[in-house]
């Protein structure tokens, strides 16, 4: 099994539209979780990290259960610049990052 | 200020040859990270430097792969022998304390994309 798994995508929605990600992750002893965002050929960026109470940012909320060792992304009222693959991170105790395959998000008008 | 820098940005070499790939990190940050990312997978963890020193290097796939960073701030990924299989993006990153906490962001650099032909 892999250590970070998400949904396989790739999710083709229209402006406006809310979408959420899917991950779950296999080590129960991971205690720092993110969010990156990567566009077609650039590196990747942080767009959030993931807390057990949740957080917000603007459109993209991120939520974390720890019991279910599972972590989702929100993006709400879908834009154009959305569309980017996503990838879910978790770090291991050393700080190096376990990065899932990534979900393709296409926000079509 | 500058963010991390990789050069070349594209190298192709041919089998059997040794390549070197460069990254400069974000100044004044310790930690450095490299990682490969394959075709529509994610990055994949290579080895970590905190310092001077490699404190994490259980990602290199083999021998053929090293990596130095003699000063604590540049690092070279040095790989022998190339084979097609080494074809892929290699990523550095760095950030301020290392560690991994949540507060801790790795800043990564556009990549250097290696073909092995």
């Amino acid at each position: 099994r892999k250590e970070v798994e998400q949904d396989p995508g790739p999710f083709n929605v229209p402006e406006g539209a809310t979408v959420a990600f899917n991950c779950t992750y296999s080590n129960s002893a991971s205690q720092s979780f993110f969010w990156y965002r990567q566009d077609c050929r650039k590196e990747p960026k942080l767009l959030m990290s993931v807390y057990s109470s949740g957080n917000e940012d603007g459109r993209f909320t991120a939520q974390l259960n720890r019991a279910s060792q599972y972590i989702s992304l929100l993006i709400r009222d879908s834009k154009l610049s959305d569309s980017a693959t996503y990838l879910c991170v978790v770090v291991r105790s050393q700080g190096n990052l376990i990065f899932g395959k990534g979900t393709k998000l296409s926000v079509k008008p | 200020g500058a963010g991390v820098s990789q050069t070349p940005s594209n190298k192709v070499t041919e089998k059997g040859k040794y390549v070197e790939l460069r990254c400069d990190p974000i100044s004044g940050h310790t930690a450095l990270y490299w990682y490969r990312q394959s075709l529509g997978q994610g990055p994949e963890f290579l080895i970590y430097f905190q310092g001077t020193g490699a404190a994490d290097d259980s990602g290199l796939p083999n021998d053929r792969f090293f990596a130095v960073r003699p000063e604590g701030s540049v690092s070279t990924l040095k790989i022998q022998r190339t084979e097609r299989g080494d074809s892929a993006v290699y990523l550095c990153a760095s950030s301020l304390t290392g560690g991994g906490g949540p507060t801790d962001t790795q800043y990564f650099g556009p990549g250097t994309r290696l073909t092995v032909l």
